[in-house]
């Protein structure tokens, strides 16, 4: 089946330092990659969806210059939490929808940020 | 109106029982409904799905059952097995995005 890997899959980082999370389709193209936040027991909250070669699209109430989004290739999305603080700590997961192929999105196995 | 309601919030069932989660809709325009699975610290994988003109479909022991006119589609496990115990999401996709259920943790006791 269809992969998508997700890296780091745990980064542990000061308060006000910056990191990087990448999503990589293996196996196939992906034009849109989605970029998803997770609570603790909670539901997958749509935080901005990656387009390649064009600006991502965030979804209303995040902020774009903290979670900087580029999507240079067809098989590659990079989310940037900038200037990490506590409450940015959470579980953040992509998704890859192969490009030409309806409705399918894969998941990335997630990526825990701790901001101490 | 771009809610997914999901309900129970957690569910226990005995090994061989069989689990049932509902969701329901409000948006007409969906037009895919996935089921995803999720295991603590790993991302959601698909499960099953289904379109809005089907009422019905199967896969292995997993069932969606789908109602156009109440605007409510269910998951059921048969045969639940411990190996089941996960966190499962329904999902309905609006334009360009899914949107998903607050999410059922079920635990499937031996």
């Amino acid at each position: 089946g269809a992969v998508v890997s997700q890296h780091p899959s745990r980064v542990i980082c000061k308060s006000g330092t910056s990191v990087k999370i990448e999503c990589r389709s293996l196996d196939f193209q992906a034009t849109t990659m989605f970029w998803y936040r997770q609570f603790p027991k909670k539901s997958l909250m749509l935080m901005a969806t990656s387009n390649e070669g064009s600006k991502a699209t965030y979804e209303q109430g995040v902020e774009k210059d903290k979670f900087l989004i580029n999507h240079a290739s067809l098989t590659l999305s990079t989310l940037t939490v900038t200037s990490a603080h506590p409450e940015d700590s959470s579980f953040y997961i992509c998704s890859a929808h192969p490009t030409g192929v309806k409705n399918i999105q894969y998941f990335g196995a997630g990526t825990r940020l701790s901001v101490l | 109106q771009q809610q997914v309601k999901q309900s129970p919030q957690s569910l226990i069932v005995q090994k061989g029982g069989i689990s049932i989660i509902n969701c329901a809709y409000e948006n007409t325009a969906f037009d895919y409904f996935p089921w995803y699975q999720q295991f603590p610290g790993k991302g959601p994988a698909l499960l099953i799905a289904i379109r809005p003109d089907v009422s019905e479909k199967k896969e292995g022991r997993f069932t969606i059952s789908f109602n156009k006119s109440a605007k409510q589609f269910s998951l059921h496990i048969m045969d639940s097995q411990p190996g089941d115990s996960a966190t499962y999401f329904c999902a309905a996709r609006g334009p360009g995005k899914l949107i998903f259920g607050q999410g059922t943790t079920l635990q499937v006791k031996p």
